[in-house]
C-alpha cells in the first residue's frame, strides 16, 4: 500500500507570493494533519482536518489555510510568503480524529527567497 | 514556550553502544508519549509509544522508560547500529485534541562503526 504522498518535493517562492501544498492520506484513514518543521527544529502542527472540517489549528497567522476534500486529500495554502516560511511541511495522516498514530509523509521543501 | 524539552541536541555512540535520549514536559495532562524517526529527506516515523500508566514499554531494541513523578520519559537505543543513526523527536500530546502533538527539539545520533 502506498504511504503518505505529498506533492511537490520542492518549491521556490518569492517573498509576497501564495504557495499550495498538497496531501494524499493512506487509503482509509480519513483525518490529515499539517505541520510545519523548521530546520534543525520538531514539527509543529498547523492544522488537523477530519471529514472536510477542521478539528484543530494550531498557532499560525490567519495567512495560513487548508482544506481537505471528499477523497480525504488535503491543501495547505500560504499567502503573502516570508521568508520565515521556509520550511519542511510534513502531511500526516491517522484512521481518524482521535487516532493516536499518525503516519508522516516525506514533506515539502518550501524555500522562500 | 516549548511544551516538550529534548537533550542532548546531538549524540554520537560508538556500534554495539546504548543510546539514550531524555525528554521532559510540563504538562500534567498529556497522556501518550511516541517517539519518531527521521532519516535526511524523509518524514518522521512512529518508534514507540508509551501511556502514563506504564513505566516501561520495550520493542525489539528500542526502550521507552516514563518516570510520571518526575515528568520525564527516555528513549533507550540498545546495541546500537549504524543504521539508528538519524534524529530523533520525543512528543506530546493531550486528550480530544485530534493530532496535536507537541515535538521535541529533537536528537542528532551518529552511530560509529
Amino acid at each position: 500500500d502506498a504511504g503518505v504522498t505529498q506533492s511537490p518535493t520542492h518549491l521556490i517562492k518569492t517573498r509576497g507570493q501564495h504557495v499550495t501544498l498538497r496531501c494524499s492520506p493512506i487509503s482509509g484513514h480519513k483525518s490529515v494533519s499539517w505541520y510545519q518543521q523548521v530546520l534543525g527544529q520538531g514539527p509543529q502542527f498547523i492544522f488537523q482536518y477530519y471529514e472536510k472540517e477542521e478539528r484543530g489549528r494550531g498557532n499560525f497567522p490567519d495567512r495560513f489555510s487548508a482544506r481537505q476534500f471528499p477523497n480525504y486529500s488535503s491543501e495547505l495554502n500560504v499567502n503573502a510568503l516570508l521568508l520565515g516560511d521556509s520550511a519542511l511541511y510534513l502531511c500526516a495522516s491517522s484512521l481518524g480524529p482521535q487516532s493516536r498514530e499518525q503516519y508522516f509523509g516525506p514533506g515539502t521543501r518550501l524555500t522562500v527567497t | 514556550q516549548q511544551q516538550v524539552k529534548q537533550s542532548p541536541q546531538s549524540l554520537i555512540v560508538q556500534k554495539g553502544g546504548i543510546s539514550i535520549i531524555n525528554c521532559a514536559y510540563e504538562n500534567t495532562a498529556f497522556d501518550y508519549f511516541p517517539w519518531y524517526q527521521q532519516f535526511p529527506g524523509k518524514g518522521p516515523a512512529l518508534l514507540i509509544a508509551i501511556r502514563p500508566d506504564v513505566s516501561e514499554k520495550k520493542e525489539g531494541r528500542f526502550t521507552i522508560s516514563f518516570n510520571k513523578s518526575a515528568k520525564q520519559f527516555s528513549l533507550h537505543i540498545m546495541d546500537s547500529q549504524p543504521g539508528d543513526s538519524a534524529t530523533y523527536f520525543c512528543a506530546a500530546i493531550r486528550p480530544n485534541t485530534g493530532n496535536q502533538f507537541y515535538f521535541g527539539t529533537g536528537t542528532s545520533l551518529t552511530v560509529i562503526p
